[in-house]
């Protein structure tokens, strides 16, 4: 089964701190995710990354940036936390698209962050 | 823009009653479509998914749901739901050409009552 792990379940940060979410998955995937979910709104992609070193911005990168220095690790970064910043954050991996059964995302159980 | 509509935020059905979830979309491509569940507090599992072939897909816990090109829909369905069912459901498309991403829906709370 594939493994997507995040480092923490709940994140409490102060406004201005800088917060990282680490995300590793045991699967080789070359593809992965952060997504922020809040009610009403589903899942919202804020950057992936398609291999190491390499990034793109999803919907809504603004606030956010990544890091993605090995295959299994994928770090999202708060530079600099704000009270709208506080949401569900969860992290997926896909393997190579383009076969037959690709384009599924493997997904975390997701950090909660609140910032005050 | 590619866009994924789930109309019902929340849905209450009866233990043993029957479940129909809606989505609709809009693609500009031969789209992939997926149907995921999220308990409280966990991250999304796969339900099901469609790529091609026959459009009534079987899932996992007894789910299946039907593509239908022209509606542009996926709903999702179960015959006989149970108390374990209550969670958020949120449908997402992809297509080839749009890369590596899917567009999720705004999800559907679903409520058992017993």
């Amino acid at each position: 089964d594939v493994k997507v792990t995040q480092s923490s379940r709940y994140l409490v940060k102060r406004t201005g701190e800088k917060v990282f979410l680490e995300c590793v998955q045991d699967m080789d995937h070359e593809n992965m995710f952060w997504y922020r979910q809040d009610p009403g709104l589903g899942l919202r992609l804020i950057y992936f990354s398609y291999d190491v070193k390499m990034k793109e911005k999803g919907d809504i990168p603004e606030g956010y940036s990544v890091s993605r220095e090995k295959k299994e690790r994928f770090s999202l970064i708060l530079e600099s936390a704000s009270t709208n910043q506080t949401s569900m954050y969860l992290c997926a991996s896909m393997g190579t698209s383009g076969t037959s059964g690709s384009y599924e995302q493997y997904f975390g159980p997701g950090t909660r962050l609140t910032v005050t | 823009a590619q866009s994924v509509t789930q109309p019902d935020i929340h849905i209450t059905v009866s233990e043993g009653a029957s479940l129909e979830l809606r989505c609709n979309y809009s693609y500009g491509a031969t789209p992939y479509l997926f149907w995921y569940v999220q308990s409280p507090g966990q991250g999304l599992q796969l339900l099901l998914k469609y790529f091609s072939g026959d459009t009534l897909v079987q899932g996992i816990k007894g789910f299946e749901a039907e593509f239908k090109r022209s509606q542009s829909s996926f709903n999702l369905r179960k015959p006989s739901v149970h108390w374990s069912d209550a969670a958020e459901y949120f449908c997402a498309v992809g297509a080839r050409e749009y890369g590596n991403k899917l567009v999720f829906g705004a999800g559907t709370i679903l409520r058992v009552k017993s």
